[in-house]
């Protein structure tokens, strides 16, 4: 079972629509949840941190955590053509905060 | 603020020759971590630098190495190259435990 599992997509949704994103993982322990958005031939940027249960709302991005579900989302409100792009899940190691295990990613077009 | 600084931004190196990558993260910044993103594994942890001391180390061989210098710039070297180790190499810096990292434009290496 792969540690940081993410719905591999690709994802298309119409422009102004809800884009949802999903991303399960496997140790209990981990504290730190990140959304990173990266497009094709760029670096990773971050976009949401998350660390308590509950939503975190910044701008059109809400990001979710239900740590009883190992369970992370991401939702894009209005998207854009310009949110077109790979969105990675990262979860820190309990044993090494510093240390990121990244999920696949999954890939989201939005149709203008 | 100055984001994070990779050089060189691509490398084209032969089979067995080796290779040093230069990292400069965000002033104030002592953590810093290295990465390998490549289509087949996505991203991958290679290790870990905080003031100056290694503290944790992905699962890669031995010809991966680094090292941290007491301004928090990281060099990684990776020795007797492969073909598979074609990759683009991020870097990424962190203010302190379980803060967001933020990545560097990367590295692309390719091994002819």
């Amino acid at each position: 079972q792969k540690e940081v599992e993410q719905n591999s997509g690709p994802l298309s949704v119409p422009e102004g629509a809800i884009a949802s994103l999903n991303c399960t993982y496997s140790d209990r322990g981990s504290q730190s949840f990140f959304w990173y958005r990266q497009y094709s031939g760029k670096s990773p940027e971050l976009i949401m941190s998350i660390y308590s249960n509950g939503d975190k709302e910044d701008g059109r991005f809400t990001a979710q955590l239900n740590k009883a579900s190992q369970y992370v989302s991401l939702l894009i409100r209005d998207s854009q053509p310009s949110d077109s792009a790979t969105y990675l899940c990262a979860v820190n190691s309990p044993l090494a905060a510093r240390q990121l295990t990244f999920g696949s990613g999954t890939q989201l077009t939005v149709l203008p | 603020k100055a984001g994070v600084t990779q050089t060189p931004r691509y490398l084209i190196k032969t089979r067995g020759q080796q290779v040093t990558l230069s990292c400069s993260p965000i002033s104030g910044h002592r953590s810093v971590s290295w990465y390998q993103q490549t289509p087949g594994q996505g991203l991958q942890f290679l290790f870990e630098y905080f003031s100056e001391t290694q503290r944790n180390k992905g699962n890669f061989p031995g010809r991966f190495s680094g090292r941290q210098f007491s301004n928090s710039r990281s060099e990684m070297n990776v020795s007797t190259l492969e073909l598979g180790d074609s990759a683009l190499y991020l870097c990424a810096s962190s203010f302190e435990q379980n803060t967001e990292a933020f990545f560097g434009q990367g590295t692309r290496l390719t091994v002819v």
